[in-house]
């Protein structure tokens, strides 16, 4: 089992959609997590932090949940530049190390 | 501006040859990180560097090589033991973590392609 598992997809939804991508991990003792968005062929880079309050950045929402350790993005009103690939990362701060989900790829289409 | 810089980004190699990429921080971050990315797939941990002249294997070490002899540089050696290693290869540093240790955000270079011939 990987360490930290994302939907596969790929999502294709049309402009104006909500679209929600899961993502779950197995080391409790991971205690920092994050969205990154990566387009083709390129660098991933930070969409959103996640807090277990819950946090909100426009039009994106995340979530975690540390009981069930589980992680959510959700994106409200799709735009096509919306399209890309969602890594989902875990992260255990003492041993210095980050976990990727293999990411979820999103398709807006107008 | 600061970042991460990374070099060549695209590279070709004979079946047996070494090569080494570069990667240069000017963000003053202690920890730095070597990924590999493979087609459709996430970015795995090759090695990293939490502090100068001290790095630990990844989960995927086998077949490459580093060093940390300065804190803004982070060369990666893909030796020819190294069986398949064709692959988009990613250099990132990080900001402190929430506990104050290290791997908060990750900053990535723009990568390297390497393709084996």
């Amino acid at each position: 089992r990987k360490e930290v598992e994302q939907d596969p997809g790929p999502f294709n939804v049309p402009e104006g959609a909500t679209v929600a991508f899961n993502c779950t991990y197995s080391n409790s003792a991971s205690q920092s997590f994050f969205w990154y968005r990566q387009d083709c062929r390129k660098e991933p880079k930070l969409l959103m932090s996640v807090y277990s309050s819950g946090n909100e950045d426009g039009r994106f929402t995340a979530q975690l949940n540390r009981a069930s350790q589980y992680i959510s993005l959700l994106i409200r009103d799709s735009k096509l530049s919306d399209s890309a690939t969602y890594l989902c990362v875990a992260t255990y701060t003492n041993a210095g190390k980050s976990t990727f989900g293999d990411g979820t790829t999103l398709t807006v289409k107008p | 501006d600061g970042g991460i810089t990374q070099s060549p980004k695209y590279l070709f190699r004979k079946e047996g040859q070494n090569v080494t990429l570069s990667c240069e921080q000017n963000l003053n971050h202690d920890a730095m990180y070597w990924y590999r990315q493979d087609p459709g797939q996430g970015l795995r941990l090759i090695y990293y560097s939490q502090i100068v002249n001290d790095f630990q294997k990844g989960d995927i070490a086998e077949g490459y090589s580093v060093s940390r002899e300065k804190k803004e540089s982070f060369p990666l050696t893909v030796t020819s033991a190294q069986k398949n290693p064709t692959a988009f290869y990613l250099c990132a540093s990080s900001s402190p973590g929430l506990a104050g240790g290290q791997t908060g955000e990750l900053f990535f270079g723009e990568g390297s392609r390497l393709t084996v011939l």
